[in-house]
This record gives C-alpha cells, sequence and structure tokens, in this order.
C-alpha cells in the first residue's frame, strides 16, 4: 500500500514566523499536489509539482519536489492568520489510486 | 457552475440502516472518487472509477458499494451502517486520475448512531 506521510501533524505558531510542512513516501509518484482545506469545505488545489527537483513559488509558499519524486515540501514565509487549514499531499499511486497524505494542521496565531 | 454536487450535507443513520449519498458532477470527468475524512485526519479513498462502467475499490472499501452508470453520477451505497462509518464523506471528480485538478463536493457529515 502506498502511504503519504506528512509531519508535522499540527503546527501553531506565532504570525510572522516561517514554517515547513514535509511529505514522504517510500514509493515514486509522477506528480505531487498540495491541497488546503478549510472548515466544512473539500480540499482546494493550490499547486501541482511533476519534475524531480521542481521548485514552483506561489507568493508566500514555496513547493519542491524531492530528486527522486518521493517527498515534497511546503514552505510558508511570513505566515499570516490566512493561512491557518489543513494542509495536504496527494499523488497518483499505483492502479489508478488518486492517494492523499495524513494532514498536517496549521494554526497561525495573530 | 455546479462542478461536484453532493447530497445530502447531513445524515443521520441507525446501525443496520442502508443509504445513498449521490455525487454529480457537470465537467465530464472520467475520474471521479470517493474519500472518508475523520477528524483531524487526510482523506482515505473508498472506491474511485476512471469512466462510466468501471470501478474499484481503494483503500478502505468494506461496508460500501458503488456504481458507475453515466459519466456524470457516482452514488456511494452504506450497505449496513456501522457506527465505524461515521465521518465526513467527499466526493472527488478529475479530468484524470494523475497530474490534474482534483474538485470536490462540499461533503456529507454523517453519523450512525
Amino acid at each position: 500500500t502506498q502511504l503519504l506521510e506528512q509531519s508535522p501533524q499540527f503546527l501553531s505558531i506565532q504570525e510572522g514566523e516561517n514554517l515547513t510542512v514535509y511529505c514522504n513516501s517510500s514509493s515514486v509518484f509522477s506528480s505531487l499536489q498540495w491541497y488546503r482545506q478549510e472548515p466544512g469545505e473539500g480540499p482546494v488545489l493550490l499547486v501541482t509539482v511533476v519534475t524531480g527537483g521542481e521548485v514552483k513559488k506561489l507568493k508566500r509558499l514555496t513547493f519542491q519536489f524531492g530528486d527522486a519524486r518521493k517527498d515534497s515540501s511546503l514552505h510558508i514565509t511570513a505566515a499570516q492568520p490566512g493561512d491557518t487549514g489543513l494542509y495536504l499531499c496527494a499523488g497518483a499511486g499505483r492502479t489508478y489510486k488518486y492517494i492523499f497524505g495524513t494532514g498536517t494542521r496549521l494554526k497561525v496565531l495573530a | 457552475n455546479a462542478g461536484v454536487t453532493q447530497t445530502p450535507k447531513f445524515q443521520v443513520l441507525k446501525t443496520g440502516q442502508s443509504m445513498t449519498l449521490q455525487c454529480a458532477q457537470d465537467m465530464n470527468h472520467e475520474y471521479m472518487s470517493w474519500y472518508r475524512q475523520d477528524p483531524g485526519m487526510g482523506l482515505r479513498l473508498i472506491h474511485y472509477s476512471v469512466g462510466a462502467g468501471i470501478t474499484d475499490q481503494g483503500e478502505v472499501p468494506n461496508g460500501y458499494n458503488v456504481s458507475r452508470s453515466t459519466t456524470e453520477d457516482f452514488p456511494l451505497r452504506l450497505l449496513s451502517a456501522a457506527p465505524s462509518q461515521t465521518s465526513v464523506y467527499f466526493c472527488a471528480s478529475s479530468y484524470s486520475w494523475e497530474n490534474t485538478e482534483a474538485f470536490f463536493g462540499q461533503g456529507t457529515r454523517l453519523t450512525v448512531v
């Protein structure tokens, strides 16, 4: 069974701090996606990384795909309360299964 | 644009009852899937479909059935509800199973008593 393990599971930080969330697997993925989910809503896509070593930036968010395409990271610079939410990585596993990571719940305090 | 529509939004069932969660999408997506999300957790794949007439099991399929008679609809059936099936259920659709964005419904909060 392919797994996507995220760390940390919970993160509570002050506004203005930086943070990094990790998504790790023992399997190779053709691509990984990062989603953010707010309470009572479905996840919404933030970014897709496809190429090993790829780095994508979305304003204060920086996403990286590992060289071996087994892991990814999300770095947030100068976090704001509006960044609060559940962050999920996801990827297309074997046999057409699109699976999600275990999730990182972020709370940014004003 | 409707996107992915799930009904109902909330449901309470008694142990042993059966029910169907409805999911419809209007984006002509081939890939559809059902997930469950337990408190504070990620999403676990229940069943998925790569196109009309084709379904397969995900990570946690026990106690659930699906069918895909049309491209648009992908209902999830609970055969005999158990308290362990209390969860929030999300339906998703995407153009393909990889390298594309998954669009989600708003979820169904199910409680089994």
